[in-house]
């Protein structure tokens, strides 16, 4: 059964430092990789999308890898700002059945202080 | 297209009472799936619609849920007897395969009191 564990569970850090939030997983057999954003009592605003084939994906202040082999992901924050304080998960899609559905961790609780 | 839209956005319900909730997916999206979410944790899957066709339950999904998706539009979900443990948030998602990543809608936030 795909675990998805998310390190650490909150971090708080002064605005314009550059941070990585860490994901893991047990199981390489996945599809890919979507990292997302949560503010309080919201829903889910995707931040980026890795294929299992792909290494990396770039959005603005945010890079995203992935190394299938070993079961990690990683999001690199640079320059963090207060608005980006916010609950961000992992999630990967398992391989094995057919509904494609989304495994997620518990997330990570950002706070960035002014 | 506005994407995935939830309704209602908030629910505070007595013990016992039925509720409904509605998702609207992204128009051209077939896959509709539901998600469970309590306080910490991350969302839980609960079941996955392919066009109008429930393909996927999980067992969270008790017999006092069911969920529909008419003429593979939008989607609801309903609790029976809702019970205290049931408060949580619901999230929808909706796609047209893995390969394209999901888009989620603003989730209905469930009290039971």
């Amino acid at each position: 059964k795909q675990e998805v564990t998310q390190i650490p569970a909150a971090l708080s850090v002064p605005e314009g430092e550059n941070l990585v939030l860490n994901c893991s997983f047990t199981d390489s057999a996945i599809y890919n990789l979507q990292w997302f954003r949560q503010d309080p009592g919201k829903g889910l605003t995707s931040l980026l999308l890795i294929q299992s084939s792909q290494r990396e994906q770039t959005s603005g202040r945010l890079n995203a890898s992935l190394d299938k082999s070993s079961g990690r992901s990683t999001l690199y924050i640079a320059a963090s700002q207060p608005g980006d304080s916010a609950t961000y998960l992992c999630a990967v899609v398992p391989l094995q059945g057919g509904s494609e559905k989304l495994v997620f961790g518990k997330g990570t609780k950002l706070t960035v202080n002014p | 297209d506005t994407g995935v839209s939830q309704d209602p956005r908030h629910k505070i319900t007595k013990r016992g009472q039925n509720v409904t909730f509605r998702c609207d997916p992204i128009s051209e999206h077939n896959r509709l799936y539901w998600y469970r979410q309590t306080l910490g944790q991350g969302p839980e899957f609960l079941t996955y619609f392919q066009n109008e066709a429930q393909l996927e339950k999980s067992r969270l999904l008790s017999d006092r849920f069911s969920a529909e998706r008419p003429k593979g539009s939008f989607s609801t979900l309903e609790i029976q007897r809702t019970e205290q443990g049931d408060s949580a948030m619901y999230l929808c998602a909706s796609t047209l395969g893995a390969y394209y990543g999901y888009t989620f809608g603003s989730g209905t936030r469930l009290t039971v009191v």
